[in-house]
């Protein structure tokens, strides 16, 4: 069964306390992974596409990179305006119509 | 730019009441979708619409039904409401193609049954 996993489900940071968000996939056939972030009472926003192991991405203090059977998603040095449930997304062979799966979500603090 | 429009932003509505969630997109994307958000259960998709005059079932499609107007729009309609569709429901849009590209979401839908 196609299935994507986030951990830890919360996490709270100091201010400049790196740290890592963790996205497990078991999907047939991988065309994308997807990260979002979602602020509350908003709808997701797009931060980055990897479709390949080895993959990385970079914006400003996130850095996303991808394994054959994991993504994750690198925060160097939050700040609170970090502060959001971030989201992982895949987009599987089977999948020709542009259907994502979703996790459950990991939703991070950051205080000051 | 707009994006991707939802409305109403928001709606209470008693059970058995009927009612549609319309979505615009003006990105000229082939796909669309409609996702509803629960606490603990994350964004589960209801339907899609892959292109212009299709579209099939998710992974919850009991109690909905929709049309895809034209490229642009594509509605969300529940028949015969039940408080289990208490929920935050989400538009996206995407294009196609071999690799995935990443889907555009609206600001939400957030309706309550009661």
């Amino acid at each position: 069964e196609d299935q994507v996993t986030q951990s830890p489900e919360a996490l709270r940071l100091q201010e400049g306390e790196s740290s890592s968000l963790n996205c497990s996939y078991t999907v047939s056939g991988l065309r994308g992974l997807f990260w979002y972030r979602q602020d509350p009472g908003k709808g997701p926003e797009f931060l980055f596409t990897l479709y390949s192991a080895g993959e990385e991405k970079e914006k400003e203090r996130l850095k996303a990179t991808l394994t054959k059977k994991e993504s994750f998603l690198h925060i160097t040095a939050p700040k609170p305006e970090d502060s959001a449930t971030y989201l992982c997304a895949v987009r599987h062979g089977s999948s020709n119509t542009g259907k994502l799966i979703f996790g459950q979500g990991t939703t991070l603090q950051v205080k000051p | 730019n707009a994006g991707v429009t939802q409305t109403p932003k928001f709606q209470v509505l008693k059970t058995g009441q009927s009612m549609t969630l319309q979505c615009a997109q003006d990105m000229n994307h082939n796909s669309m979708y409609w996702y509803r958000q629960d606490p603990g259960m994350g964004l589960r998709l209801i339907y899609y619409s892959a292109s212009e005059g299709t579209t099939d079932k998710g992974e919850v499609p009991n109690g909905y039904n929709v049309s895809r107007l034209n490229k642009r729009e594509f509605s969300l309609r529940l028949e015969s409401a039940a408080p289990s569709q208490t929920s935050v429901y989400f538009c996206a849009s995407s294009e196609l193609g071999f690799l995935g590209t990443e889907a555009f979401f609206g600001q939400g839908t957030r309706l309550t049954v009661v």
